[in-house]
């Protein structure tokens, strides 16, 4: 149904600086994780997974991090660009399945 | 080329009326999704068809009857559109499982 109540929490942040955003997800189970990033008009788009084997994973200004023990993954952006600005969402698969359950969101204001 | 296109981009149509929203993706994936995403952002999965066959169907109306004709395409047909159906409608595809969704770029559907 609708998200009725939540609210998309807003994290800014100044030009060049790093960025964290934060994500707890549901099931115990998942064993995959992806980093979505979607800008205004646009489709989510892939920025960086890892998989419950794990519990850091580096990409091109990128880190996520990830804690079993308290269900929570995190994205980390460094030198943080305007085009970074956009709803950035972390999303959960359990194996064996094929649903991919996407938390609330936040959204990441760049300031000039 | 477009990996997962749909069309239209915008749909405005008045309440009562049935429409359809198409589905298509080059990408030789054999897992299709549709999700939901309403006026807070938040994205919910509705269906999700592997090699032409149903394997999810979350509490949707039933005025919501996905097809698959053939493993590159899902369609969305919605009858007796009501108000509360308003919203951007995300078709994404997967090459199988624990792998990340490539989305498209979303359809706004506007009931008055």
């Amino acid at each position: 149904g609708e998200s009725v109540g939540l609210h998309l929490p807003t994290l800014s942040v100044q030009e060049g600086d790093n960025s964290i955003i934060n994500c707890a997800y549901s099931n115990s189970a998942s064993d995959y994780f992806i980093w979505y990033k979607q800008e205004s008009g646009k489709g989510p788009q892939f920025i960086i997974d890892i998989r419950s084997n794990m519990d850091k994973r580096q990409g091109q200004r990128v880190t996520v991090l990830l804690n079993k023990t308290v269900k929570h993954l995190s994205l980390q952006i460094a030198a943080t660009q305007p085009g970074d600005s956009a709803v950035y969402f972390c999303a959960e698969l359990t194996s064996g399945t094929y649903k991919y359950i996407f938390g609330t969101g936040t959204r990441l204001k760049v300031l000039a | 080329d477009t990996a997962v296109s749909q069309t239209p981009k915008y749909l405005v149509t008045q309440m009562g009326n049935d429409k359809s929203i198409k589905c298509e993706q080059n990408l030789g994936h054999d897992t299709m999704y549709w999700y939901k995403q309403d006026s807070k952002k938040f994205l919910k999965i509705m269906f999700s068809y592997n090699n032409k066959e149903l394997i999810i169907n979350e509490t949707v109306p039933n005025r919501f009857s996905p097809k698959s004709p053939d493993k590159a395409h899902l369609n969305l047909h919605i009858n007796s559109l009501e108000l509360g159906d308003s919203a951007v409608y995300f078709c994404a595809s997967a090459p199988g499982r624990n792998t990340e969704a490539f989305f498209g770029q979303g359809t706004r559907l506007t009931v008055v």
